[in-house]
């Protein structure tokens, strides 16, 4: 089993659309999360950390549930732009830093 | 100016010769690290360097060798390519103590 998993998708939505992705993690270790976006051919950017208690940056949300070990992200009013693939990464206390495969979003017009 | 820069940034050679990927970078961070990512893998740590003295195997190391020459710089060798060597590779940076990660724009590796 992977240490960090994600639903690899393609998720296909309308512009507009309100899309939702889960991340699970193995290691209860892990202390801090985040969320970055790969564009194609590019290299991975930090989208956002994730914090326990939730954080929002704009049209994304980012939650922690611990009890249960899956972090995930919530965008809403897709835009075109929003199209990337998006990567949940996992840190723990060993200095360890984990990525998840990736979930590929499209939005289409 | 990339605060992460790798060179090449594209490069196709031949199974059995020796190429070097090098990474350097303007942050001051002390760690650095090179992925590969393959289409379904997702990125896969190959070697990470917390300090100029210290190295540290990943999970798929075989194959690779590295060297810390300064703080700045941490070059990826392929001492003898081999076709399933061809990838993405990407050099991070990171802050101690943190899990978030400053990337290079990638080096596209062919090998034939």
């Amino acid at each position: 089993r992977k240490e960090v998993e994600q639903d690899p998708g393609p998720f296909n939505v309308p512009e507009g659309a309100t899309v939702a992705f889960n991340c699970t993690y193995s290691n209860s270790a892990s202390q801090s999360f985040f969320w970055y976006r790969q564009d194609c051919r590019k290299e991975p950017k930090l989208l956002m950390s994730v914090y326990s208690s939730g954080n929002e940056d704009g049209r994304f949300t980012a939650q922690l549930n611990r009890a249960s070990q899956y972090i995930s992200l919530l965008i809403r009013d897709s835009k075109l732009s929003d199209s990337a693939t998006y990567l949940c990464v996992a840190y723990s206390s060993a200095s360890k830093i984990i990525f998840g495969s990736g979930t590929r979003l499209s939005i289409r017009p | 100016d990339a605060d992460v820069t790798q060179t090449p940034r594209n490069r196709i050679t031949k199974t059995g010769k020796r190429i070097m990927l090098e990474c350097s970078q303007t942050k001051g961070h002390d760690r650095m690290y090179w992925y590969r990512q393959d289409p379904g893998l997702g990125l896969r740590l190959i070697y990470y360097s917390f300090d100029v003295k210290d190295i540290n195997k990943g999970e798929i190391s075989d194959g690779y060798s590295v060297s810390r020459q300064a703080q700045a710089k941490f070059s990826l060798s392929l001492e003898s390519a081999i076709p399933n060597q061809t990838a993405l590779y990407f050099c991070a940076t990171s802050v101690e103590n943190t899990g978030e990660l400053f990337f290079g724009e990638g080096s596209r590796l062919t090998v034939l």
